[in-house]
């Protein structure tokens, strides 16, 4: 059981450059989310999506694109790279039963702008 | 919005010394409340979490009770050992909502 799967773990962007970042899960969750993190400033949630087909913004969207087609998939793009979006992204999932839930979190990717 | 505050950081401690990470919340409705915490190089991941007023999480010697009536959920752990050494994030959680994390408060024990 992987749990939250992030790829890749580490890159480095040239200004204007795009990429995509993946985030895969095995836990049949329909809640999945991207966050950044920086330096004193905790997890800021970028976009997030409760199920299947559906996706929303989140309080730092701007600059980020997403997609969730499969269930298990949770796509963040990046069309244009600037340095202000160096950062640790995560993505996590959750699930949602009867009252309880709990939020599992990738390791991470590492991403550089230049 | 909801919102977290957390006490500022960092934390540095004497190993077996008595730890308190204070936590209070502005959220509406009547949210679960969450700690995680985040070893270097790693994600986060859950610590311990409570459902509703003056229910007790606890996991690995800490733990937290929720406060509805102070909007608080602090954080102790009677011994910390080195390897207690990470960061450890406040989340209140409303169905349908998002988890919202607060800044953070990085935790140092000292051999």
């Amino acid at each position: 059981n992987a749990g939250v799967t992030q790829t890749p773990k580490f890159r480095v962007l040239k200004t204007g450059q795009s990429m995509t970042l993946l985030c895969a899960q095995d836990m049949n969750h329909e809640y999945m989310y991207w966050y950044r993190q920086d330096p004193g400033m905790g997890l800021r949630l970028i976009h997030y999506s409760v199920g299947e087909g559906t996706t929303a913004k989140g309080e730092v969207p701007d600059g980020y694109n997403v997609s969730r087609l499969k269930k298990q998939n949770f796509l963040l793009g990046l069309e244009s790279a600037a340095p202000s979006q160096t950062s640790v992204y995560f993505c996590a999932s959750s699930y949602h039963n009867s009252g309880s839930t709990e939020a599992f979190f990738g390791q991470g990717t590492r991403l550089t702008v230049v | 919005g909801d919102s977290v505050t957390q006490m500022e950081g960092p934390v540095t401690l004497s190993e077996e010394a008595f730890l308190t990470i204070n936590c209070t919340y502005t959220a509406t409705g009547y949210p679960s409340l969450f700690w995680y915490v985040q070893y270097p190089g790693e994600g986060l991941q859950l610590l311990l979490k409570a459902t509703k007023a003056d229910d007790k999480g606890s996991n690995k010697g800490f733990e937290a009770t929720y406060r509805k009536e102070t909007t608080s959920f602090h954080l102790e752990k009677g011994s910390v050992q080195v390897s207690d050494s990470a960061v450890y994030f406040c989340a209140p959680y409303n169905y349908g909502q998002n988890f919202v994390f607060g800044p953070g408060t990085r935790l140092s024990v000292l051999p």
